[in-house]
């Protein structure tokens, strides 16, 4: 069964560093979000990309985060720098269509904490 | 602006007993709904979409547009269902906002 992959499972940083995580949705699948869930809540969107465009960034903290798909298929998320606030599950799923008739098909995320 | 509510947070039921886990939403457009779930040490994954109708491991949920409510069933509750359930709520632009999830427990 085809899943979306991420990496890595697990990142320590430090407060002020920069931080970096990739994505490789489903081969054939156009669009593709980032959610970041702090615990005890549920994902919250951060960008949804259509092949290599941002849709929705809207919730993007843009002055430290950043995320792009150059090719359209892979992703990457890159926080600069880190915040204590930053520790959360970063989760990335990706659909084979443009509105959510099918839902979602998530990785297994990123559990990043910054100290 | 669209909203998910799940009112517990944990709910604990006993095997075989009957589960419901209750959704509410607010949105204005014509919302596409789902729940999905999460098992220990595993991802999260889609477990059932309103638009297909399907039951799927024995649950069910419909949608009440009259109650903006999304509420999962399942009529006799196995351990293996010990899971955090999302529901979430899917707009035409493609984005799904999801609630807080409820953990679920099936006590032998």
């Amino acid at each position: 069964e085809a899943e979306v992959a991420q990496s890595p499972r697990y990142k320590i940083t430090e407060k002020s560093q920069a931080v970096a995580f990739w994505c490789d949705p489903i081969s054939g699948h156009a669009t593709l979000y980032w959610y970041r869930q702090i615990l005890g809540q549920g994902p919250e969107l951060l960008v949804q990309f259509q092949d290599e465009s941002v849709v929705d960034d809207s919730q993007l903290p843009k002055d430290r985060f950043s995320a792009e798909r150059l090719k359209g298929v892979d992703s990457t998320l890159k926080i600069q720098p880190a915040e204590l606030g930053d520790s959360a599950m970063y989760l990335c799923a990706s659909s084979s269509t443009g509105g959510p008739d099918y839902g979602y098909t998530f990785g297994s995320g990123t559990r990043l904490t910054v100290v | 602006a669209q909203r998910v509510t799940q009112p517990e947070k944990l709910l604990s039921v006993f095997k075989g007993a009957p589960v419901e886990l209750k959704c509410n939403y607010s949105y204005s457009g014509s919302p596409e709904l789902f729940w999905y779930v999460q098992y220990s040490r595993q991802r999260l994954q889609l477990l059932l979409r309103h638009i297909s109708r399907e039951s799927i491991k024995g649950f069910t949920a419909d949608l009440n547009k009259g109650e903006t409510s999304f509420h999962l069933k399942k009529p006799f509750a196995q351990e293996e269902d010990s899971a955090m359930y999302y529901c979430a709520l899917g707009t035409n632009a493609g984005k799904s906002t999801f609630g807080d999830g409820t953990t679920l427990t099936v006590k032998p």
